[in-house]
Formats: C-alpha cells, structure tokens, sequence
C-alpha cells in the first residue's frame, strides 16, 4: 500500500527566504507526483504535475524535484512572500488515476 | 478550479438524515473522483469515476453512495450508515488515466451532524 509523508508538518520562515518542502513515497511504481495548494476552509490548487519520466517541472518561484528511485520529491520556493503562506500537499498516481495524498505542510511567511 | 463546481458550500444535516452534495464540470473530463478531509489530515478516496455509468469504491466508501449518470455530473450521497460524516468534501476531475493527467478540485463542501 503506497504511503505518502511530508516534512515538515508545518514551516515559519521570513519573508523573502528561499524554502524547501519534503514528500516521500513508499511505493516507486508511480505514474506522476503533483504538488497542490489549499488556502483555509479552500479546495486544491494544482501547482505543478512530475511525469514519472521526469526529473522536474518550474512554474515561476516554483520549483518541484522527482526522484523516483529513492521515492522523493522536493518543492522548492524562492523568495517566499507572505502571500504563499498556505499548506502544500503532494500526492502520488500509481495507476494513472486514483491520487494518493500526504498530511501536507503548513507554511507561514511571515512580513 | 478547472471547472469544477461544487455545491451547497456549507451543509447541515441532522441524525439518521441521507443529504447528497452536487459536483459538477464543464471540460469534458472523463474522469471524476470525491475525496474526504479531515483536520489536518491528508485526503482519502471514497469513490471515483472513470467513465459514464461505471464508478468504482475507494479507500472509504462505507456509507456513501455515488452515481454517474451525465458526464458532467458525480453527486455524492452521504447516508445515515456513515458513522462520522462530519468533514470537508471536495470533488475532482481530469483525464482518465496516464503520466499527464493532472487532477482538478473544486472549492469544496463542508458537512456538519448537528
């Protein structure tokens, strides 16, 4: 059974630091990893989608890293703005469809 | 939220009460799938969609129901048989299957047992 688990549970830099967030996979048969956002009380917001066949995808200050063989996944963010505070979840496709997810990482920026 | 609209935002439901919440999409996924939340845990799976007229059960599909009559359409059904129903629903959609395809959520439903 995949098992997917972030670290921090939850992350307070200042503003304008650049951060990393941690998923790990249990299972490495993966068919992609997709890092979302949720804002409080919000649904998801997709921030960037890892083919298996990939090693990583940017979209901005973004930045989001696969490897596969040590069923890993980073997300990096440069110059963190207040704005980003939120909680980031990654979650994994094995078949290509059915998702499955971390507990997500809290972020604070703080001003 | 790639299309995806979910409805009501807030829902109260009382002991021994079935209430079903509504999802719905204008791009055409073929797939759909209705996940549960709860406080700061992840999302779990209840059921999922591949295709009209055909659904399959998640990770937590005690006590729920679904049907996928339209493909624009995958409504929930919560029924009294559901122990603990009180969370956060969120509804998805995207392409059936393969590396590419990436999931879409909608805003949400929030369920309360009074």
């Amino acid at each position: 059974k995949q098992e997917v688990t972030q670290i921090p549970a939850a992350l307070s830099v200042p503003e304008g630091e650049n951060l990393v967030l941690n998923c790990s996979f249990t299972d490495s048969a993966i068919y992609n990893l997709q890092w979302f956002r949720q804002d409080p009380g919000k649904g998801l917001t997709s921030l960037l989608l890892i083919q298996s066949s990939q090693r990583e995808q940017t979209s901005g200050r973004l930045n989001a890293s696969l490897d596969k063989s040590s069923g890993r996944s980073t997300l990096y963010i440069a110059a963190s703005q207040p704005g980003d505070s939120a909680t980031y979840l990654c979650a994994v496709s094995r078949s290509g469809s059915r998702l499955t997810f971390g507990e997500g990482t809290q972020l604070t920026v703080n001003p | 939220d790639g299309g995806i609209t979910q409805s009501p935002k807030y829902l109260f439901r009382k002991e021994g009460q079935n209430v079903t919440l509504s999802c719905e999409q204008n791009l055409n996924h073929d797939a759909m799938y209705w996940y549960r939340q709860d406080p700061g845990q992840g999302l779990r799976l209840i059921y999922y969609s591949q295709i009209v007229n055909d659904f399959q059960k998640g990770d937590i599909a005690e006590g729920y129901s679904v049907s996928r009559e339209k493909k624009e359409s995958f409504p929930l059904t919560v029924t009294s048989a559901q122990k603990n129903p009180t969370a956060f629903y969120l509804c998805a959609g995207g392409p059936q299957g393969g590396e590419a395809s990436e999931q879409f959520f909608g805003p949400g439903t929030r369920l309360t047992v009074l």
